[in-house]
């Protein structure tokens, strides 16, 4: 079946520090792999995402390569701000009907001054 | 301008009562989601539909009801509410088929006292 495991958390960086989350999946066929991010109190938004083996996605400094041979997704950010403090979530939609999601239990990351 | 919109933002009502959330996309997507958020941020995916087909139907009680009038809508219906129903509710929609990015709403948080 299709799953997704990420690190667990809570996450406590200071500002300036680099950032990694690791995502592990499993999956039947050839998935399409995302990052999402909830700010408190809000929606999840979309991250970055990747469709293919060895693709980078990235957005806002965040960067994920998709690593069919280790199957993961990991998140990485060179240098987080306090803005950056939110819940990342990593899913994937693998073949199926229509386009469902496996997401991970979610990171929370605290960025502190 | 506000892609995916969910009504009402906060819902308090007694245990035993029957509630809606109502959820619009203006994206023309033709495929629509709804999702459980626990307290832990885990997210549960409860129903999906295609085209006003439901297509994702995830163990849940039937208490539970989703109806789509039109592409564009979602709603969401619950009867006789229980307390480990409090949770956040959110709405998601997307193109159908694989890879394609989710746009969530912004969330109804629901308590049951």
């Amino acid at each position: 079946g299709n799953s997704v495991t990420q690190m667990e958390g809570p996450v406590t960086l200071s500002e300036e520090a680099f950032l990694t989350i690791n995502c592990t999946y499993t999956a039947t066929g050839y998935p399409s792999l995302f990052w999402y991010v909830q700010y408190p109190g809000e929606g999840l938004q979309l991250l970055l995402k990747a469709t293919k083996a060895d693709d980078k996605g990235s957005n806002k400094g965040f960067e994920a390569t998709y690593r069919k041979e280790t199957t993961s997704f990991h998140l990485e950010k060179g240098s987080v701000q306090v803005s950056d403090s939110a819940v990342y979530f990593c899913a994937l939609s693998d073949r199926g009907t229509g386009n469902q999601f496996y997401f991970g239990t979610g990171t929370s990351l605290t960025v502190i001054p | 301008d506000t892609a995916v919109s969910q009504t009402p933002k906060y819902l308090v009502t007694q245990m035993g009562n029957d509630k809606s959330i109502k959820c619009e996309q203006n994206l023309g997507h033709d495929t629509m989601y709804w999702y459980k958020q626990d307290s832990k941020k885990f997210l549960k995916i409860m129903f999906s539909y295609n085209n006003k087909e439901l297509i994702i139907n995830e163990t849940v009680p039937n208490r539970f009801s989703p109806k789509s009038p039109d592409k564009a809508h979602l709603n969401l219906h619950i009867n006789s509410l229980e307390l480990g129903d409090s949770a956040v509710y959110f709405c998601a929609s997307s193109h159908s088929g694989k890879g394609e990015t989710q746009y969530f709403g912004p969330g109804t948080r629901l308590l049951v006292l």
